[in-house]
């Protein structure tokens, strides 16, 4: 069955620390995984996008990584902001091809930073 | 990457009754997606919305039950009727990227409460 899980289901810190959150994977044929933000009554923002072949990518603060192998993911932040308070969610494509790929998503790390 | 108008934000509906979702989006996409987050679950795929074709539904979804309207390439609409307190959720749409290298655009949710 194609799943996403990720770890920890919420999480606390201070302001300025950092922190890494989980996703693994069942899918299969894998095409891409990406991380999600969404904040509080909004919809979903793309922070990054990984295809196979990647392993690591970085946009600002935030580092996400892939292990194709092991079928993980990691989502890295760095020096955690109060505007970093979201849901994380990470969602893999299906690999069919074609015009469109399937997305299976996680259900998400609440994460709140807290001054 | 699209930018997508969805209205209303939130709604406060009394059961049996129905309501209609819009999204807009600023520029001409060949598919749209409409998506159901009930709370503290990941999202989950209602039906993908087709200019000049039936909307194509997910297992578990039935036109009847979320009517699909998609009059040109820009717009669509998803009515929740006949609604019950179990049709609380986020209803979001989502188009395709542009770029491969972008995610999904997600509108801003309808947050529905059914009383």
């Amino acid at each position: 069955k194609n799943q996403v899980e990720q770890s920890p289901q919420s999480l606390i810190i201070l302001e300025g620390k950092n922190c890494t959150l989980q996703c693994n994977y069942t899918v299969s044929p894998f095409s891409n995984l990406r991380w999600y933000k969404q904040d509080t009554g909004r919809g979903p923002v793309s922070l990054t996008i990984m295809t196979f072949s990647e392993n690591t990518k970085s946009n600002g603060r935030y580092t996400a990584t892939l292990d194709a192998d092991t079928k993980q993911s990691s989502l890295h932040i760095t020096a955690s902001q109060l505007s970093d308070s979201a849901s994380y969610i990470c969602v893999v494509s299906l690999g069919y091809g074609g015009a469109t790929n399937k997305l299976i998503f996680g259900t998400g790390t609440l994460l709140a930073v807290q001054p | 990457s699209a930018v997508i108008s969805q209205k209303p934000s939130r709604d406060i509906c009394q059961r049996g009754t129905s309501l209609t979702i819009q999204c807009q989006v600023d520029s001409q996409v060949t598919m749209m997606f409409w998506y159901r987050q009930q709370p503290g679950q990941s999202l989950t795929l209602i039906a993908t919305a087709n200019q000049g074709s039936e909307a194509t539904y997910e297992s578990g979804f039935v036109i009847d039950k979320f009517p699909i309207s998609r009059p040109n390439l820009t717009f669509s609409t998803l009515t929740v009727s006949n609604m019950s307190p179990e049709d609380s959720s986020i209803y979001l749409c989502s188009v395709e990227p542009r770029i491969s290298d972008y995610g999904y655009t997600f509108g801003s949710g309808t947050r529905l409460t059914v009383v």
